[in-house]
């Protein structure tokens, strides 16, 4: 079965740098985009990132210019590189497969990131 | 970007009642549109996609319609399992952009 397991997330001062993974099994990862969404405590969802399959990346203007994000096929995973991060970026950081026809499907357990000095 | 307006933002039903959630997309989104699930300190899970076809496994009580701007999410019969929020994403173009979230309570 699908499963979507992140990892690298904690504590971090602000104007600090944090990488996420994710680590896919249980599907052909070079066929489906991978993506990251993040909700803040208390709040709803927000679309982060996502990545083609082939390579190419998307940002929300929240993160444009601060957020990386990259993929390897070879190793069926998924990063975030997370860089100037600011109190607001306080989130459960969601990994999110999906393919641009029938859009986001699974999505993993999340991993907490909290922005504080 | 495209704005979805997702309402209302709650409501409170009773067992077996029929519920409607609304969202609306600031431009045309053809059929690009899921509705997602989401129950208390879980994750996420896809009730809808492709704005009416039924993600497998999900009960038949949760129906999907709608396409260009206007779309709907119809629970024809509240069960107890049902407490969630629910919300709306376009994933039409990027960046996707979610709907503000339903937050759906028994009464």
């Amino acid at each position: 079965q699908v499963q979507l397991v992140e990892s690298g997330g904690g504590l971090v001062k602000p104007g600090g740098y944090l990488r996420l993974s994710c680590a896919a099994s249980g599907f052909t990862f070079s066929d489906y985009y991978m993506s990251w969404v993040r909700q803040a405590p208390g709040k709803g969802l927000e679309w982060v990132s996502h990545i083609s399959s082939s390579g190419t990346m998307y940002y929300g203007d929240s993160v444009r210019g601060r957020f990386t994000i990259s993929r390897d096929n070879g190793k069926n995973s998924v990063s975030l590189e997370m860089h100037s991060l600011r109190a607001d970026d306080t989130a459960v950081y969601y990994c999110v497969r999906g393919t641009f026809l029938t859009g986001p499907d699974s999505w993993g357990q999340g991993t907490r990131v909290t922005v504080s000095s | 970007d495209i704005q979805m307006t997702q309402s209302p933002s709650s409501l409170s039903a009773s067992v077996g009642d029929r519920v409607t959630i609304t969202c609306r997309a600031s431009q045309g989104i053809r059929n690009d549109l899921g509705w997602y699930q989401q129950k208390p300190g879980k994750a996420p899970t896809r009730l809808i996609y492709a704005a009416s076809s039924l993600q497998s496994g999900v009960p038949s009580r949760f129906t999907g319609s709608g396409s260009g701007t206007e779309f709907t999410l119809t629970i024809s019969s509240l069960q107890p399992e049902d407490l969630a929020t629910y919300y709306c994403l376009q994933y039409h173009n990027s960046p996707f952009t979610f709907g503000q979230g339903t937050k759906v309570e028994i009464k």
